[in-house]
């Protein structure tokens, strides 16, 4: 079975800082993506980034990026240059490819102070 | 192109009833799963559902059921509802190719409320 652990309920970080959410996972799958989402206030679920298990680069999209350790199987989710506007719950989740569902965490809650 | 989109946004049952909610994908997405979040038990993985079969159920009772059209909407359907299933519902639709899977766009959901 696929889990999915974040271990900070909640989290705070100054404007312009950098802030790192983490996240460890565990799957039998060989073949399986990771993500992080973003649900803001809104409750729209967001993509933020995305992992392919098979890849060493850690992925990175503008100011987020992932610190992939595979044999660890942990998948951190770095915000740097935070904004007011990345205030917000964020997931991490799995995906196994023969499973064709997403594993989600319980979520980090994301305060920005100004 | 346009998002997923689900609807109601809203809608408040009573205990007993029945609701059917819809979800139409992003264009040239055959895949649309649907999940529940609530407080207590976060999001769950209802099913998945590919070119109008299912192909993936999580762990909820038979009251509980979906399916897909030719078109790739997809309805799912709570019979004989419960308190305990007032809920946000999240639908989202996953484009692949070659194995490979590209993501998943959330729509904004409907949330469920049972009185």
């Amino acid at each position: 079975a696929q889990t999915v652990t974040q271990s900070q309920p909640e989290m705070s970080v100054q404007e312009a800082e950098t802030v790192t959410l983490s996240c460890t996972y565990d799957t039998s799958e060989s073949d399986y993506y990771l993500f992080w989402y973003k649900q803001p206030p809104s409750r729209q679920m967001i993509l933020v980034i995305r992992q392919e298990a098979y890849k060493q680069q850690n992925a990175t999209e503008n100011r987020f990026s992932v610190n992939f350790q595979k044999a660890a199987k942990s998948f951190s989710l770095k915000i740097s240059d935070s904004q007011l506007g990345d205030a917000a719950m964020y997931f991490c989740a799995s995906h196994g490819g023969a499973t064709n569902k997403l594993i989600f965490g319980t979520g980090t809650l994301l305060a920005v102070q100004p | 192109k346009a998002g997923v989109t689900q609807t109601p946004r809203y809608l408040i049952k009573t205990r007993g009833q029945q609701v059917t909610l819809s979800c139409s994908p992003i264009s040239g997405h055959r895949s649309v799963s649907w999940y529940q979040q609530t407080p207590g038990q976060g999001l769950q993985f209802l099913f998945e559902y590919f070119s109008e079969t299912q192909r993936n159920k999580g762990n909820f009772p038979g009251r509980f059921s979906g399916r897909q059209f030719s078109n790739s909407r997809s309805e799912m359907n709570v019979s004989t509802l419960e308190l305990g299933d007032s809920a946000l519902y999240l639908c989202a639709s996953s484009f692949t190719s070659g194995g490979a899977n590209y993501g998943y766009t959330f729509g904004s959901g409907t949330r469920l409320t049972v009185v």
